[in-house]
């Protein structure tokens, strides 16, 4: 089984519609983050948790909100969809005493 | 602003030959990198990373090197194999601990 999963795996979604892409770990690390990826630009830090009651905008947090519902769910929401949110977006974990992030695989999300 | 750099968007290599990928940074501040490979449809993982305090590390056939003074880091591998095509990005951390990310280079390793 996956150590990092990511839900749902393709979103194809309307402008405007709220949407909340979910990450799962079993690996027990307590820092999760969100990334997405954009053509050319490679991964970019939308929002980061060190602990469940440790929440962190990164570089481009505006139009997302995120939910630390457990050590291992880290939950990522567009409030209201907008089509240059159309993009690859990644979950990723890591221990406390690492600096190698381990990422699950994807989600491709399309807004139209 | 991109603070780390891959200039080269791909790259193709005959299987047997070195592939040599490349990323510049531009904060002589940052002290640790990694290397990551990604497959389509697939999340990153990690290749090989390196501490600023260091000048090389290898990892059997994958070896990275870090020039501080010019700010750059390659990463080498030696031979290619077919399964190694893949998208490779460059991450650095800043002073602030977040990883910042290269735009990636495609390899393509022909047989």
């Amino acid at each position: 089984d996956a150590d990092v999963t990511q839900t749902p795996r393709n979103r194809i979604t309307k402008t405007g519609k709220r949407i909340m892409l979910e990450c799962s770990q079993t690996k027990g690390h307590d820092r999760m983050y969100w990334y997405r990826q954009d053509p050319g630009l490679g991964l970019r830090l939308i929002y980061y948790s060190f602990d469940v009651k440790d929440i962190n905008k990164g570089e481009i947090s505006d139009g997302y909100s995120v939910s630390r519902q457990a050590q291992a769910k880290f939950s990522l929401s567009l409030e209201s969809a907008i089509p240059n949110q159309t993009a690859l977006y990644f979950c990723a974990t890591q221990p406390w005493d690492s600096l190698t992030q381990y990422f699950g695989p994807g989600t491709r999300l399309t807004v139209t | 602003d991109q603070q780390v750099k891959q200039n080269s968007p791909s790259l193709s290599v005959q299987e047997g030959r070195i592939s040599i990928l490349n990323c510049d940074y531009t904060n002589s501040m940052f002290d640790y990198f990694l290397w990551y490979k990604k497959y389509p449809a697939e999340g990153p993982t990690f290749l090989i990373s390196i501490s600023s305090i260091k000048d090389k590390n290898e990892d059997g056939r994958f070896t990275v090197f870090l020039n501080k003074s010019a700010k750059h880091l390659s990463l080498h591998i030696v031979p290619s194999q077919p399964g190694d095509s893949a998208v490779y990005f460059c991450a650095a951390y800043n002073q602030g601990g977040k990883l910042i990310f290269g735009q990636g280079t495609e390899l393509s390793v022909k047989p």
